[in-house]
């Protein structure tokens, strides 16, 4: 069954400064990937999704991603926060195959230190 | 455009009552996800209904179940209400059956006492 690790619980940088979220998932012979963002007491949004093509896609916000096959991962990079980007951040796959279902991580918060 | 609704936006119940929970989609949105996040962790995957079917369901108990109706909104029923269920039940629309934009609404907050 697919699966998806978050490495990090939290992660705390200073306000533009640079971050990166990490995300594994299990291997699978064709993968679609998101990463949405949940601000406090607000739904998720979706940032950004790579369904096939370039493996480096951006999103809104200034953030983007890049899918590595190879190494199963589909890490979450800024080059610079804004206290504005505190939030809780949500890797999640879908195989792709007949079920649509996405498999979720456990999240990452971002803790951005003025 | 409004975005995904859902309706209440809390609720507390006590063990073994039941919830009917509702979600209107995206005006033309044909597909409704539920799923359910318990503080702390990511969403868990419940049901998704496409064009009033059910085309997924994840590994929830029969307690838990759903409908579309024809004009695409959709309800979740949980019956016999345990502790463990309180959490926050989120719906998601997308124009069709596969996950690849989806559009979450704000989300239901269940506590059950």
């Amino acid at each position: 069954a697919q699966s998806v690790t978050q490495l990090d619980s939290q992660v705390p940088v200073f306000e533009e400064a640079p971050v990166e979220l990490r995300c594994n998932y299990s291997s699978s012979v064709s993968v679609y990937l998101f990463w949405y963002v949940q601000y406090p007491n607000q739904g998720l949004q979706l940032l950004l999704k790579y369904l096939s093509g370039s493996t480096l896609v951006k999103g809104i916000n200034g953030f983007e991603a890049e899918f590595n096959k190879s190494q199963t991962s589909f890490h979450l990079r800024k080059p610079s926060v804004h206290i504005s980007d505190t939030a809780e951040y949500f890797c999640a796959v879908s195989s792709g195959d007949s079920n649509y279902q996405l498999i979720w991580g456990a999240g990452t918060k971002l803790i951005i230190k003025p | 455009d409004a975005g995904v609704t859902q309706s209440p936006t809390h609720l507390i119940k006590t063990r073994g009552q039941h919830v009917t929970l509702r979600c209107s989609p995206i005006s033309g949105h044909k597909s409704v996800s539920w799923y359910q996040q318990v503080l702390g962790q990511g969403p868990q995957f419940i049901f998704q209904y496409y064009e009033k079917e059910e085309r997924g369901r994840g590994n929830f108990p029969d307690r838990f179940s759903a409908r579309q109706f024809p004009n695409y909104s959709s309800e979740l029923n949980v019956n016999a209400l345990l502790l463990g269920d309180s959490a926050l039940y989120l719906c998601a629309s997308s124009l069709g059956q596969a996950p690849y934009e989806q559009y979450f609404g704000p989300g239901t907050r269940l506590t059950v006492t």
